[in-house]
């Protein structure tokens, strides 16, 4: 089975400041793939980024980065000079290759992001 | 390209009646999985469909189904509705040949049962 882990579920900052959210995964298959989804006040979760577990380069969007360590089992996020646009809940999410796992997301509780004026 | 849409957006129901959700994927994508969102449960995997067939379940009563048609677009059935039903029903697209695909979520359908 597969397990995410996002222990921060509330982070709360000022504009401009860093943040980093942390997910940690649990799974036995060699193959998988993470991804970062954006939930805003609207409700309509919103892909950021896929990962799967050959490749471990971290990535740099904009202001937006993820690093990636198979060797701790995490898959961080972190933005950098926050703005209030930002504010939503942000979701880590794992999926295993396999024809059991077909359009099977698990993702972790999520982190509710409020970033201040 | 026009995005994921679900219908209805909002619905009330009471114990006991049944409903039933629709949700229409990206154009040319032949997968639609369905989620369900509580503030308890947090996201939970329903079920996904391909080209009218159900190749995954997650661990659901059978009072939850759906179904898939041809043009892909999916409905969910939820009977004898119960209070802890209320919740915010998800559906995402992909491509679904791969379960290396990101998946494309709808706006969701936000269900009360009273």
């Amino acid at each position: 089975a597969q397990k995410v882990t996002q222990a921060q579920t509330e982070i709360s900052v000022v504009e401009k400041e860093d943040v980093t959210l942390d997910c940690v995964y649990e799974t036995r298959d060699t193959t998988y793939y993470l991804f970062w989804y954006k939930q805003p006040p609207s409700g309509e979760l919103v892909f950021l980024i896929r990962r799967n577990s050959f490749d471990e380069q971290n990535e740099i969007s904009g202001r937006y980065s993820w690093n990636f360590q198979k060797s701790t089992s995490s898959f961080n996020f972190t933005i950098t000079a926050s703005q209030v646009v930002d504010s939503a809940v942000y979701f880590c999410a794992l999926s295993v290759a396999g024809g059991t796992s077909y359009g099977k997301l698990t993702f972790g509780q999520g982190t509710i992001l409020t970033v201040h004026p | 390209k026009a995005g994921v849409t679900q219908t209805p957006r909002y619905l009330i129901k009471t114990r006991g009646q049944q409903v039933t959700l629709s949700c229409s994927p990206i154009s040319g994508h032949r997968s639609v999985s369905w989620y369900q969102q509580t503030p308890g449960q947090g996201l939970q995997f329903l079920f996904e469909y391909f080209s009218e067939t159900q190749r995954n379940k997650g661990n659901f009563p059978g009072r939850f189904s759906g179904r898939q048609f041809s043009n892909s677009r999916s409905e969910m059935n939820v009977s004898t509705l119960e209070l802890g039903d209320s919740a915010l029903y998800l559906c995402a697209s992909s491509p679904g040949l791969s379960t290396y695909n990101e998946q494309f979520f709808g706006p969701g359908t936000r269900l009360t049962v009273l």
